[in-house]
């Protein structure tokens, strides 16, 4: 079993549409979990960190957390084409061993 | 401004070559990190360290080499011995923290701040 699971997709979308991401782990010690967004041939960056049960806001972004089920959610309001790149889904076991899913790839049409 | 600054941007090296990739950040961050990524691949670690001094292996550290003399410095040697080093390289930083409570002062433990990656070509 992968430590952190997501689906690759293409996961495809109309433009002002919710995206729907989706992530799950299997160390229950771990203790924060982490989206980030890369674009083609780029470096990733980070757009939400949550640590706490439930539901965590920015902007058009809202993550969720349910350590019970383990899984760590994305939404992405309103989604525009500039939202078009691969989302990957991070966790911090512990330690600071920070382990990587192997990415969800956005596709926002117009 | 503050950040992490990998070189080289873009390396050719020949079989047989060991090679130094460099990273530096100026964050005052304690630990840091190196992952490797495949096309259309998701980010695996190499090795990682908390602090000066210490490091660890991440899950795919065979034929991989660091060290962490700096604060500031962290550079990974890709030797002959890894048998298939052409990828896209990246290196971390994070405020670190040894266990305890997941927000510090300084922001999120595990909340990563990226360079801008080497691409390695074997040739």
């Amino acid at each position: 079993q992968k430590e952190v699971e997501q689906n690759s997709g293409p996961l495809s979308v109309p433009e002002g549409a919710i995206a729907s991401l989706n992530c799950t782990y299997s160390d229950r010690v771990s203790q924060s979990f982490f989206w980030y967004r890369q674009y083609s041939g780029k470096s990733p960056e980070l757009i939400m960190s949550i640590y706490s049960n439930g539901d965590k806001e920015d902007g058009r972004f809202t993550a969720q957390l349910n350590k019970a089920s383990q899984y760590v959610s994305l939404l992405i309001r309103d989604s525009q084409p500039s939202d078009s790149a691969t989302y990957l889904c991070a966790v911090n076991g512990g330690y600071q061993k920070v382990t990587f899913g192997t990415g969800t790839k956005l596709q926002v049409i117009p | 401004d503050g950040g992490i600054t990998q070189s080289p941007k873009y390396l050719f090296r020949k079989e047989g070559q060991n090679v130094t990739l460099s990273c530096e950040q100026n964050l005052n961050h304690d630990a840091m990190y190196w992952y490797r990524q495949d096309p259309g691949q998701g980010l695996r670690l190499i090795y990682y360290s908390q602090i000066v001094n210490d490091f660890q292996k991440g899950d795919i550290a065979e034929g991989y080499s660091v060290s962490r003399e700096k604060k500031e410095s962290f550079p990974l040697t890709v030797t002959s011995a890894q048998k298939n080093p052409t990828a896209f390289y990246l290196c971390a930083s994070s405020i670190g923290g040894t266990g305890g409570a997941p927000e510090l002062a300084g922001g999120i433990t595990g909340e990563l701040f990226f360079g801008e990656g080497s691409r390695l070509t074997v040739l």
